[in-house]
């Protein structure tokens, strides 16, 4: 079953502490994305990677930061210097850039801070 | 700086009913518009808009594309309760990082 998988569902930390979250794609996807989706709004684009060892910031990336050592993997690390990091955290992946391609998304991941 | 506007913000209808929900959008070289349907979680996709005028048609769902007016407009006919959702509409920017609207919630009663 091809797909992209975000783990976990739920996180819960406290303030002041780093935190990674797991993206994992086995769809052969060259690029992929993460978005951070506040309630009633739509995504914004916090950080995407085209290719294997690098990635760019997006609209919202201060306080988060990436690795893309594997091309099936881009986890991203909510810093404690994110001032309001509770948000739904989605991962997408795509073909590749260089062309108009539809982004698949993972399930998501619930990130509350107290 | 690439917009997107979605409109309205939320709607609630009967099922059997037609709903119409609108994308419009200021984007430095415009390739594509895609829409996406939210339910619970992940974002699934819908439709990949490229040419003015061309209708996209996917059951209940359509889709058309005005390149000159700079809007999109995303038609449900025959609603049932399982189109209740969030519709997002995105642009691609270079990269094809998307920029997203707001979102339209639909709710779609018995």
């Amino acid at each position: 079953d091809g797909g992209i998988t975000q783990s976990p569902k739920y996180l819960f930390r406290k303030e002041g502490q780093n935190v990674t979250l797991s993206c994992e794609q086995n769809l052969n996807h060259d690029a992929m994305y993460w978005y951070r989706q506040d309630p009633g709004q739509g995504l914004r684009l916090i950080y995407y990677s085209q290719i294997v060892n690098d990635f760019q910031k997006g609209d919202i990336a201060e306080g988060y930061s990436v690795s893309r050592e594997k091309k099936e993997s881009f986890p991203l690390t909510v810093t404690s210097a994110q001032k309001n990091p509770t948000a739904f955290y989605l991962c997408a992946s795509s073909l590749g850039t260089g062309n108009i391609q539809e982004q698949y998304f993972g399930p998501g991941t619930r990130l509350t801070v107290t | 700086e690439d917009k997107v506007v979605q409109s309205p913000l939320s709607l609630v209808v009967h099922e059997g009913d037609t709903v119409t929900l609108n994308c419009s959008y200021e984007v430095t070289n415009f390739r594509s518009l895609l829409w996406y349907k939210q339910e619970k979680k992940a974002p699934t996709f819908l439709f990949m808009l490229t040419s003015s005028g061309i209708e996209k048609k996917s059951g209940r769902l359509s889709s058309i594309l005005d390149k000159k007016e700079l809007f999109s407009i995303l038609n449900i006919t025959a609603t049932q309760t399982g189109d209740s959702a969030v519709y997002l509409c995105a642009v691609p920017a270079a990269g094809n990082k998307l920029t997203f609207g707001g979102g339209t919630r639909v709710l779609v009663k018995p």
